[in-house]
């Protein structure tokens, strides 16, 4: 299994804000993902963040929206840009080990 | 895309039911994972299936890979108050490098003393 460790836990921020979410592995993986959980609803997948290429967004994420950086191998950011109150979710970083995905703790973005 | 349609949506239950959830597809999956999340918290993995009829516990849970690989279950026996959480399965998007979760749409699990 792997360690990780995101941050900040929660956060409150205006609209038209950006916030920076950190997430440090404790291993090396070659591929670190982000999801975002809306309030109620279940995980849904923003993009692969692969180190030393850019990140893939999935249908519906884009990167002025939600640009991701990945340095090296065992830590990301995600960073919700421009942010609104429909942007106030849950979004946790994922890496996988064989065929199992382990999450951080997530962080709880409030827009206001 | 694909999706998991996971039920029941949510159940309450007397401390020591069993409890049984389950999730279909109409595509075939190669692995079934089930997590449990608690309020403020990350998913925690609780069993992951990997051969079509698989039957796998882990401790008082205890979950099956469909032959059809189109369907799962996890069942809990003799459920206790720290059971509470959000389950949901899980399996890897086809068209992804097979490391891509999606999930199901989670059942809400109360347990009443």
């Amino acid at each position: 299994s792997a360690v990780i460790s995101q941050k900040p836990s929660r956060d409150i921020c205006q609209r038209g804000t950006s916030l920076t979410i950190q997430c440090q592995v404790d291993s090396q993986v070659t591929m670190m993902f982000w999801y975002r959980q809306q309030p109620g609803q279940s995980l849904t997948l923003i993009a692969t963040a692969n180190q030393g290429s850019e990140a893939t967004y999935e249908s519906g994420f884009v990167i002025d929206k939600f640009p991701i950086s990945r340095p090296n191998l065992t830590f990301s950011t995600l960073t919700v840009s421009n942010m609104s109150p429909e942007d106030s979710s849950i979004y946790l970083c994922s890496v996988v080990s064989i065929s199992e995905a382990f999450f951080g703790q997530g962080t709880r973005l409030t827009v206001v | 895309g694909q999706q998991l349609n996971q039920s029941p949506q949510s159940m309450f239950i007397q401390e020591g039911e069993d409890v049984s959830m389950n999730c279909t597809s109409s595509s075939i999956f190669n692995t079934w994972l089930w997590y449990k999340q608690e309020p403020g918290e990350g998913p925690v993995l609780l069993i992951a299936l990997y051969k079509a009829g698989e039957l796998t516990s882990n401790g008082r849970l205890t979950a099956q890979f469909g032959i059809t690989r189109k369907d799962s279950f996890l069942n809990i026996s003799a459920s206790i108050p720290s059971d509470v959480g959000i389950y949901f399965c899980a399996g890897p998007i086809s068209s992804g490098s097979a490391r891509q979760l999606t999930f199901g749409s989670g059942t809400q699990l109360t347990v009443l003393p």
